[in-house]
């Protein structure tokens, strides 16, 4: 399975931007790299996602490197609610079934 | 988007005893998946719930321990057989369609304590 790297925690804090780094060097190049973010006692929900050119969206921008080997998740303006883990994914398929393999994710920590 | 509910939210269980958790989905969706999170711990996929088929099963997890069924697009169940303290986890059920996205939509998932 595709992997990837992720600081375990980050703190930033509230109202100044946030770059969450991910490390993927064995992407292929049918993967899609997936952003989801776990709020303390919820389900994941999804952020962003991005296959070759920079995303943005109301979340979040995602910007990805020349080469797809790393990609940032950009949050503009930090707040409270953002504190939660981070989970950078690569949608793998697999025997011919998609399927999203979480990593260990990055903790963020917003300070007030 | 899709509007996942599950049941029960929590539960306490004793040892040896099953417990069947409900997924229902308010759209037809045609991807359904079951996760794991153990304390402390990222999510790990236990298998894809297969509409009119048997599911398909991550290394690690066996049929007879975690029963799924899926009768319809919008349903699906995971049964937690036998159960010992060490499956004492979150358990989630996720959606998705088959398409380029490949956007999965989570529950808010069933804490189960074994005791």
């Amino acid at each position: 399975d595709a992997k990837t790297t992720q600081p375990n925690s980050m703190e930033s804090n509230e109202e100044e931007p946030v770059h969450l780094p991910c490390n993927h060097s064995t992407i292929s190049g049918t993967d899609y790299i997936h952003w989801y973010r776990q709020l303390p006692s919820q389900g994941p929900e999804y952020v962003i996602h991005g296959l070759t050119s920079n995303v943005n969206n109301r979340m979040a921008s995602l910007a990805i490197a020349e080469d797809r080997k790393s990609s940032t998740l950009i949050l503009h303006r930090a707040t409270l609610r953002d504190a939660a883990v981070y989970y950078c994914i690569l949608r793998a398929v697999i025997q011919g079934a998609q399927k999203l393999v979480f990593g260990q994710g990055t903790r963020l920590t917003i300070n007030p | 988007s899709a509007v996942i509910s599950q049941k029960p939210s929590r539960d306490i269980c004793q040892r040896g005893t099953s417990l069947t958790i409900q997924c229902q989905v308010d759209s037809q969706v045609t991807m359904m998946f079951w996760y794991r999170q153990q304390p402390g711990q990222s999510l790990t996929l236990i298998a894809t719930a297969n509409q009119g088929s048997e599911a398909t099963y991550e290394s690690g997890f066996v049929i007879d321990k975690f029963p799924i069924s899926r009768p319809n697009l919008t349903f699906s169940t995971l049964t937690v057989s036998n159960m010992s303290p060490e499956d004492s986890s979150i358990y989630l059920c996720s959606v998705g369609q088959r398409d380029a996205k490949n956007i999965q939509y989570f529950g808010a998932g069933t804490r189960l304590s074994v005791l």
